[in-house]
């Protein structure tokens, strides 16, 4: 366990669905990111928040919607997915977001099947 | 957004030293980072080298950074098949007065016995 821990580990869902990741960390961070994983690709960031606030959107499509009630959870709720939108979902936090020696702490990922 | 470049394999044998390069982009950077992915797993932070550094030695992790040609490279010696994961390089840039962080594709590090 790295401190930051997601929920599901696996997912499948059809595109018509409605479901949503979960992340949860008590290091103290103020940060946290969602970050998509896919085969042959750098890792995309596509969200972030500091203190609560989403500071960063990367041009994601808004089927994906983020949600950080707290500094230590964040959510995220997909709605009429595609199937291009599987992939590994990263989780991860970190002190502050002016970057430091500590880098980022990921959590092991939910694995997204659309169908 | 800023790019991090990175082959995509490197396959040494058990025993062999292996360097993974890396290039960035960014010379705002002030920490580069290397990560470890096992499969099934998220990343792991190995090793981070601080902008003004050249070199950093943590035991068989040597990183050697070359700000002038953007170069960060990452050396593990006496490389033994508990190695073998995915390998990513990340900087961070700055970008509306924070800094972002940015992975490359990830090297498939292959140990053979």
């Amino acid at each position: 366990e790295t401190g930051v821990t997601q929920t599901p580990r696996h997912l499948v869902m059809g595109m018509t669905n409605k479901k949503s990741l979960k992340c949860e960390q008590h290091l103290g961070h103020n940060a946290m990111y969602w970050y998509k994983q896919s085969a042959k690709k750098p890792l995309e960031l596509m969200f972030v928040y500091n203190f609560k606030e989403q500071t960063e959107n990367n041009s994601v499509p808004s089927r994906f919607s983020p949600e950080c009630p707290n500094s230590s959870h964040l959510f995220l709720h997909l709605h009429t997915l595609q199937p291009e939108d599987s992939a590994l979902y990263l989780c991860a936090s970190s002190q502050d977001r002016q970057g430091s020696g500590y880098g980022y702490t990921f959590g092991s990922g939910t694995r997204l099947t659309v169908v | 957004g800023e790019d991090v470049e990175q082959s995509l394999f490197l396959s040494v044998r058990e025993g062999d030293s292996s360097v993974i390069n890396c290039t960035y982009t960014d010379s705002s950077s002030t920490y580069l980072y290397w990560y470890k992915q096992e499969p099934g797993a998220g990343l792991q932070l190995l090793t981070y080298i601080f902008s003004n550094m050249d070199m950093k030695q943590d035991q068989r992790l040597t990183v050697l950074l070359n700000k002038k040609d953007k170069h960060l490279s990452l050396r593990i010696a006496d490389t033994q098949t508990g190695d073998s994961a995915i390998y990513f390089c990340a900087e961070s840039y700055l970008s509306g007065g924070s800094y972002i962080p940015t992975f490359g594709r990830g090297t498939s590090l292959i140990v053979h016995p």
